[in-house]
């Protein structure tokens, strides 16, 4: 069965630290990896996706196959990065189911 | 461009009611899905719908149904409210359209609809 797993349900850091959010998953095929993230009375919406190895608004995340993890990374936290960050699993070779972690809040504070 | 539309934001119902959330999307995507979002427990799929006329059980559709109404309306309904379906309700659509080999795969939300069953 595909799970995802995020350890940490609240993080905070101070301005400027450095930041990881954790994600886990397990699953059988070949993995489709998405961060999304829900802003304070904001809608949520894709972050990053693993297939674009691209870096949005600092943030980075690499597909660890060996470790099944998907971790969230920024060097340099800000404030405007407070909210609610999902990682989830697409379990579809076609098309597009989501099996979402638990969501990790994470605080920046000044 | 207005993306994904819920209807109502917030609603208070009794146990035993019934109502209708609803969801429409202007981005011709083929895929709709309905979630719940409860504290600690992500996203949930309740139901989702890959192309217009057809419609999936996800993982916690007991005490819902859908309709898919044509290829832009997506609804939920509750027939007899239950307090453990308090909770956030999202309506999403994909964009499958391709990015060279692959598909997109990526979900649009809507702003949710916070519902309370007392």
């Amino acid at each position: 069965a595909q799970r995802v797993t995020q350890p940490e349900k609240l993080l905070s850091v101070f301005k400027g630290a450095p930041v990881e959010l954790k994600c886990n998953y397990s699953y059988s095929g070949s993995p489709e990896l998405f961060w999304y993230v829900q802003y304070s009375r904001q809608r949520l919406q894709l972050l990053l996706r693993h297939i674009s190895r691209e870096s949005i608004k600092g943030f980075t995340a690499d597909l660890n196959k060996g470790e099944t993890s998907f971790h969230l990374k920024k060097p340099f936290a800000q404030e405007e990065d407070s909210a609610m960050y999902y990682c989830a699993l697409n379990r579809e070779t076609s098309g597009s189911r989501l099996t979402f972690g638990e969501g990790t809040q994470l605080t920046v504070n000044p | 461009n207005a993306g994904v539309t819920q209807t109502p934001k917030f609603q208070v119902l009794k146990t035993g009611q019934s109502m209708t959330l609803q969801c429409a999307q202007d981005m011709n995507h083929n895929s709709m899905y309905w979630y719940r979002q409860d504290p600690g427990m992500g996203l949930r799929l309740i139901y989702y719908s890959a192309s217009e006329g057809t419609t999936d059980k996800g993982e916690v559709p007991n005490g819902y149904n859908v309709s898919r109404l044509n290829k832009r309306e997506f609804s939920l309904r509750l027939e007899s409210a239950a307090p453990s379906q308090t909770s956030v309700y999202f309506c999403a659509s994909s964009d499958d359209g391709r990015e060279g080999l692959r598909a997109k795969n990526i979900q649009y939300f809507g702003a949710g609809t916070r519902l309370s069953v007392l």
